[in-house]
């Protein structure tokens, strides 16, 4: 069965570090994947997406794909108290989305 | 533009009953999704339309189904409503017109949240 894994969390960051959130993937046919914030209570809104293998960089955000090990990840710099939500990573090609991992910036 | 909206916003039903969800794309968005949002199982597709025809398919039950209508506005039917299917159902709308909604950002609406009890 395809899957997408994250880590539930609670991530607790400081505000100012660095927020890595990881998600891997079953399907080596994969080809698209995107990041989704989900704030509680509220719809999933698309932050970032990516397709080749590298970094992709956005502002505050970098995705990174390994489609050799079958890993996604993202980063959010200089976290701030505004980025504590639920991360969705999503197979989007495969139509899977992981279950989330809740952010929780630190004050 | 508005966004996508989706009617109604909440709703309780009993087991046994059927339901039906309502969507309205983006304007000028054609492809509409829809998925079941649980703590459970996260996030699940369960059907894609575009132009009125069904394009992708989740793993649900044959309660599930969907239609689209010539203005892109979606609705979804559940009928025999079970427990289980308390969630969050989200609708989500992409303006692609050459490939599945899958390789295309999608804009969600705001999600109508069941309750069966």
């Amino acid at each position: 069965q395809k899957e997408v894994e994250q880590n539930s969390g609670p991530l607790s960051v400081p505000e100012g570090a660095i927020a890595s959130l990881n998600c891997t993937y079953s399907d080596r046919g994969s080809q698209s994947f995107f990041w989704y914030r989900q704030y509680s209570g509220k719809s999933p809104e698309l932050i970032m997406s990516i397709y080749s293998n590298g970094d992709k960089e956005d502002g505050r955000f970098t995705a990174q794909l390994n489609k050799a090990s079958q890993y996604v990840s993202l980063l959010i710099r200089d976290s701030q108290p505004s980025d504590s939500a639920t991360y969705l990573c999503a197979v989007i090609d495969k139509i899977i989305f992981g279950k989330g991992t809740r952010l929780h910036i630190l004050p | 533009k508005a966004g996508v909206t989706q009617t109604p916003r909440y709703l309780i039903k009993t087991r046994g009953q059927q339901v039906t969800l309502s969507c309205s794309p983006i304007s000028g968005h054609r492809s509409v999704s829809w998925y079941q949002q649980t703590p459970g199982q996260g996030l699940q597709f369960l059907f894609e339309y575009f132009s009125e025809t069904q394009r992708n398919k989740g793993n649900f039950p044959g309660r599930f189904s969907g239609r689209q209508f010539s203005n892109s506005r979606s609705e979804m039917n559940v009928s025999t409503l079970e427990l289980g299917d308390s969630a969050l159902y989200l609708c989500a709308s992409t303006g692609s017109l050459l490939a599945s909604a899958a390789y295309n950002e999608q804009f969600f609406g705001p999600g109508t949240r069941l309750t069966v009890l």
